[in-house]
């Protein structure tokens, strides 16, 4: 089964700096996919960013990057200049794709982000 | 622009009433999703869908049941509630995975259910 582990339960940062998520996970598929999602105070998920395990460049949007080292099995969501509206719980999660073609969700328990001015 | 709407959100039963969680969306997504959150456990799922008319069972279905009698409805039902179903109730759609490229899944806003 497909397992993924964060280890931070909490970060801090301060405005305008960079920060690195981590996220590792454990998977012997060879084909599967990774997601950032976001989760304000206010409690929507918010997704963020993916990327699959055959994508040859780690993925980016905006200010969000994803550093992937598949060897490592890590998938570590990096936030370059830090607003205070980044702080918030941040949830690694992974596809687990059954053989139906179903696309199931396996979340890690997430890290706090708290971004100081 | 609403996407995926939940109602209500926020509820408190006592234990042993049935209640039905809503949920819609708006984007023609062919698969959908009940999820529960409970504090250090991340998101686990409940039951889902992959289409009008089917459900599958996920990780922590025991205690709930739902429909999906239209393609943009799914509905999560607690026939006799337990405290043990207190937690924070997400519904999620997604369109199918394409091999190699992931669908992310679009959550609503969530329900607080509390079981007194």
């Amino acid at each position: 089964a497909q397992k993924i582990t964060q280890t931070q339960p909490g970060m801090f940062v301060q405005e305008k700096e960079a920060v690195t998520l981590d996220c590792t996970y454990d998977t012997s598929d060879p084909s599967y996919g990774l997601f950032w999602y976001k989760q304000p105070s206010s409690g929507e998920m918010i997704f963020l960013i993916y990327q699959g395990s055959y994508d040859q460049q780690n993925a980016t949007e905006g200010r969000y990057s994803l550093n992937f080292q598949k060897a490592r099995k890590s998938a570590n969501l990096v936030i370059s200049a830090s607003q205070l509206g980044d702080s918030a719980m941040y949830f690694c999660a992974m596809r687990d794709l059954m053989n139906t073609g179903f696309q199931k969700l396996v979340f890690g328990t997430g890290t706090r982000l708290l971004v100081s001015p | 622009n609403a996407g995926v709407t939940q109602t209500p959100k926020f509820r408190v039963l006592k234990t042993g009433q049935s209640m039905t969680l809503l949920c819609a969306q708006d984007m023609n997504h062919e698969y959908m999703y009940w999820y529960r959150q409970d504090p250090g456990m991340g998101l686990r799922l409940i039951h889902y869908s992959v289409g009008e008319g089917t459900t599958a069972k996920g990780e922590v279905p025991d205690g709930y049941n739902v429909s999906r009698l239209k393609k943009q409805n799914f509905l999560l039902g607690l026939e006799s509630a337990a405290p043990s179903q207190t937690s924070v109730y997400f519904c999620a759609s997604s369109f199918p995975s394409v091999q190699g490229i992931g669908q992310p899944q679009h959550f609503g806003d969530g329900t607080r259910l509390s079981i007194l």
